[in-house]
Order: C-alpha cells, then structure tokens, then sequence
C-alpha cells in the first residue's frame, strides 16, 4: 500500500513563505510521479495549482510554485496572503491511470 | 466554460446502491479521460476510479474494487459510477475531475453527498 506524506499543518505569518511536502512511503519522489498540488477551502471542490512538478495551472499567482526538494516534492507559497488559508493535497501518479493523494497539509496564516 | 456537475447522491442503507452522474459540458468529452474522487467528513481527498476517453479501460483503488463500476456514454456527454454493497466508510462527497496528458485532474465538478447509514 503506497502512502504520499504531507506535514499535517504549517502556520505562516502574513508575507512570509511556506514550503509544504509530498513524501512516499518507501523511495523518492521524482518528476516521473508528475506531481501536482490542489488547494481546497471547506465546503468547496479542489483547485489545481500545480502540475507536472512545476507547472503553473492557468490562473495562479506566481506566489506558488512546485518543485523537488531532495526526495519530495514541494510547494511553496511566496508572500502568503490570508485567502491562502486552505487545506493543500499533493497527488502522485502511480502509472496506469492510477493516482494517490497525499494526507493533506492545513495552512493557517496568522 | 468547461462544467462538470455531478447528480445521484443522497441517503442509502448499508448494503444498497447507487448511481452518481457526472454532465459534461463545453469541451470534447470523448477526448478525455475521467476520474471519480471522493472525501469522507472531515477527512482527506481520495482517488476512487479512473476511466479512458474511449470508456474501454478501467482502473479502481482497492478500497472499491469489486464494488463500483465506472462507466461513461460519450453521446451523452456523461460520466457515471455504479456503486454496490454500499459501507459506512463510503459516506462523502464524491468529485468527478477530468484528466490531462500531464497527469493531473484540471477540472472539478462541485460534488455530490453520499450518506451510507441505517
């Protein structure tokens, strides 16, 4: 059973940065799992922020960006602002047409 | 605007079934492939079912497997999931997400309740 780790919260002040992860259970992320990230407030549907490790989905501020950071992805929020308080999701893509979500990290500004 | 709206949730006893639907609209829906994704309360996003723009290949996470049939009429423009033997733990909001050739869901429908209870 493959299991994506995020950390279970980040707090961040107004302006500040936060990097969030995307782990596995056993073995590296790599950009071969095309790792994407979504933002979701309670009560809504997801949002796709970022795809295929670093790409930008159509729309988001350059306040987010994704990367690899030693074996796990990453997201980092640049200048964070108070409508960033979200949960955020990683996803990586098994092959085969089969995804797994990470545990989701809950981001309070503040 | 690309709209996904998803249908058929709602209140079921364990044991029964149901059957979601998902309409697509303004885009060519046969070009793409479909996902079902669900959320318990409280909890978080999980990955249930992918299916191919033709409909001829499936994939489930385990956790329905056996249980749930993903299906799509591309002349309807529609996405459905069948699911039987309904538990407990498949109560949430289930999200139909349209895939990319990049891997990734670019489009949400906003969700339908399922509430599996006696």
């Amino acid at each position: 059973q493959t299991v994506v780790t995020q950390e279970p919260s980040f707090s961040v002040s107004p302006g500040g940065t936060v990097t969030l992860t995307c782990g596995l259970s056993s073995g590296s992320v790599s950009t071969s799992y095309y790792p994407s990230w979504y933002q979701q407030t309670p009560g809504q549907a997801p949002r796709t922020l970022i795809y295929s490790t670093s790409a930008r989905s159509s729309g988001v501020p350059d306040r987010f960006s994704g990367s690899i950071l030693g074996n796990k992805a990453a997201l980092t929020i640049t200048g964070a602002q108070a409508h960033d308080e979200s949960d955020y999701y990683c996803v990586l893509y098994m092959g085969s047409g089969i995804y797994v979500f990470g545990t989701g990290t809950k981001v309070t500004v503040l | 605007e690309v709209q996904l709206v998803e249908s058929g949730g709602g209140l079921v006893q364990p044991g029964g079934s149901l059957r979601l639907s998902c309409a697509a609209s303004a885009f060519t829906f046969s070009n793409y492939e479909m996902n079902w994704v669900r959320q318990a309360p409280g909890k978080g996003l999980e990955w249930v079912s992918y299916i191919s723009g033709s409909g001829s290949t499936t994939y489930y996470a385990d956790s329905v497997k056996g249980r749930f049939t993903i299906s799509r009429d591309n002349s309807k423009n529609s996405l459905y999931l069948q699911m039987n033997s309904l538990r407990a733990e498949d109560t949430g909001v289930y999200y139909c997400a349209r895939d990319t050739a990049m891997a990734y869901f670019d489009c949400w429908g906003q969700g339908t309740l399922v509430t599996v209870s006696s």
